[in-house]
């Protein structure tokens, strides 16, 4: 099945700086990748998804990447701010049996002031 | 609109008791998941349905708990008996179908003593 590897566990930015978080995943077959921020005792709020069917979309200060040929994503978060920190979890649905959802171990962004 | 409802947001039991948590998804989605979320193992699938039909029943997981889900309104999740490593934050999410991300509740936490 689908394994989604979350390349950094922890990022310090300075606020106004870009934050990148980067993951991969092992089934090319997938098509489906969400992002999600989960802030302290809450749980995951979704904040922007892409589809296989292209490489780069964007909301506001997030911009997401995909490049099927590495099987790599990433979330750029532009103008970084301090409500920005809290920890980011990206998926991929897998599409090799019954379309659950795998998800990376999570990256604590941290906004520096 | 109504978002994911978990209840009760906080659990304590004592070993060996039996608790059953409570999830609402949003009205009309019909994919529902179950995760366990802890700091070591990050976000683990208990349970997934689709329809009302059991999909996923998180293998590892089969024999002290089970997910069911009576009506495309309601689910719930019964540990029993519990043990001190079920303390964990138990999410619930549901979602509209493919390519629609997971909404996720604000979580059960349980302790386990």
């Amino acid at each position: 099945g689908e394994k989604v590897e979350q390349h950094e566990s922890t990022l310090s930015v300075r606020e106004g700086d870009s934050a990148v978080i980067n993951c991969t995943y092992t089934d090319t077959a997938s098509s489906y990748f969400p992002w999600y921020k989960q802030e302290a005792g809450k749980g995951l709020h979704f904040v922007i998804d892409i589809r296989s069917n292209v490489d780069r979309k964007q909301s506001q200060r997030l911009i997401v990447l995909l490049d099927k040929k590495a099987k790599r994503f990433s979330l750029h978060i532009t103008a970084t701010q301090p409500e920005d920190s809290a920890i980011y979890f990206c998926a991929a649905r897998d599409n090799t049996g019954n379309y659950k959802y795998v998800f990376g171990a999570g990256t604590r962004l941290k906004v520096i002031a | 609109d109504a978002g994911v409802t978990q209840t009760p947001r906080h659990e304590v039991a004592e070993k060996g008791q039996t608790i059953i948590l409570k999830c609402e998804p949003v009205s009309g989605h019909n994919d529902l998941f179950w995760y366990r979320q802890t700091k070591i193992q990050g976000l683990e699938l208990l349970s997934y349905f689709r329809s009302k039909s059991l999909m996923e029943d998180g293998g590892a997981f089969k024999d002290r708990f089970k997910a069911e889900m009576l009506n495309s309104s309601f689910s719930t999740l019964k540990i029993q008996p519990t043990e001190p490593k079920d303390s964990a934050v138990y999410l619930c999410a549901s979602s509209a179908g493919h390519n629609q991300a997971p909404l996720f509740g604000e979580g059960t936490r349980l302790s386990v003593l």
